[in-house]
């Protein structure tokens, strides 16, 4: 157990709909990422967060998008859904805003019908 | 654009057969090069981390090595438990990650 909990852990819905992810990283952890995993692309970086402020995107759609709150809990809200969007999508907390340690959750399998 | 490529996509190993997995990558700037591993259905678990070429880690029976293109994870009389996909990835002065797309271990009794 990494200690990084992510909610919920499956998720099915329809294309057109908007989901939200939660995750909740490791106590002390001021880093938040997230990640997709699908079986063509493998496992991509979407974005970071450290202590509330975005600090790194990589190939994140501009229907997704992410925060960090007071609490350093983050979600990642995901919208107009699309078939292509079934994925595993992972997040992952450090201590740091650049520390080479992170501990992933385990993760949130969303499918799209 | 940075790029991850992973060798071999699979591997089949006799208990206590050593082998070497290979990541070849191209990277604008090498901020440090990460080895995880990934069981299925769970969330990668960090192994390693190299910044510089010449550099080496080890862990039990892991060893990982860097060169200025490509890192090699060594296992050494790997054990069945050490049955997972083994994914390797750069990050950028950009801080931007790439995975590989992982080598699947099977280690056989």
């Amino acid at each position: 157990d990494s200690g990084v909990t992510q909610t919920p852990k499956h998720l099915i819905t329809a294309t057109g709909q908007r989901v939200t992810l939660r995750c909740s990283p490791r106590s002390g952890d001021l880093s938040v990422y997230w990640y997709q995993q699908s079986l063509d692309q493998g496992l991509q970086f979407l974005i970071q967060y450290y202590n509330g402020e975005e600090r790194a995107k990589g190939n994140i759609l501009e229907r997704f998008s992410a925060q960090q709150f007071p609490d350093l809990h983050s979600e990642l809200n995901l919208s107009s859904l699309e078939l292509g969007d079934s994925a595993l999508y992972f997040c992952a907390s450090s201590v740091e805003i650049r520390t080479d340690t992170q501990y992933f959750g385990p993760g949130t399998r969303l499918t799209v019908l | 654009e940075d790029q991850v490529t992973q060798s071999p996509e699979a591997l089949r190993l006799q208990e206590g057969e050593s082998s070497s997995l290979n990541c070849s990558y191209t990277v604008s700037g090498l901020r440090g090069l990460f080895w995880y591993r990934q069981d299925p259905g769970k969330g990668p678990e960090f192994l390693f981390t190299l910044y510089s070429a010449g550099e080496e880690k080890e862990k039990e029976r892991l060893k990982a090595t860097l060169t200025k293109k490509e890192s090699f994870l060594h296992i050494t009389a790997p054990k069945p438990e050490d049955s997972a996909t083994y994914l390797c990835a750069v990050q950028d002065y950009g801080q931007n990650f790439v995975f590989g797309p992982g080598t699947r271990l099977s280690v056989l009794p």
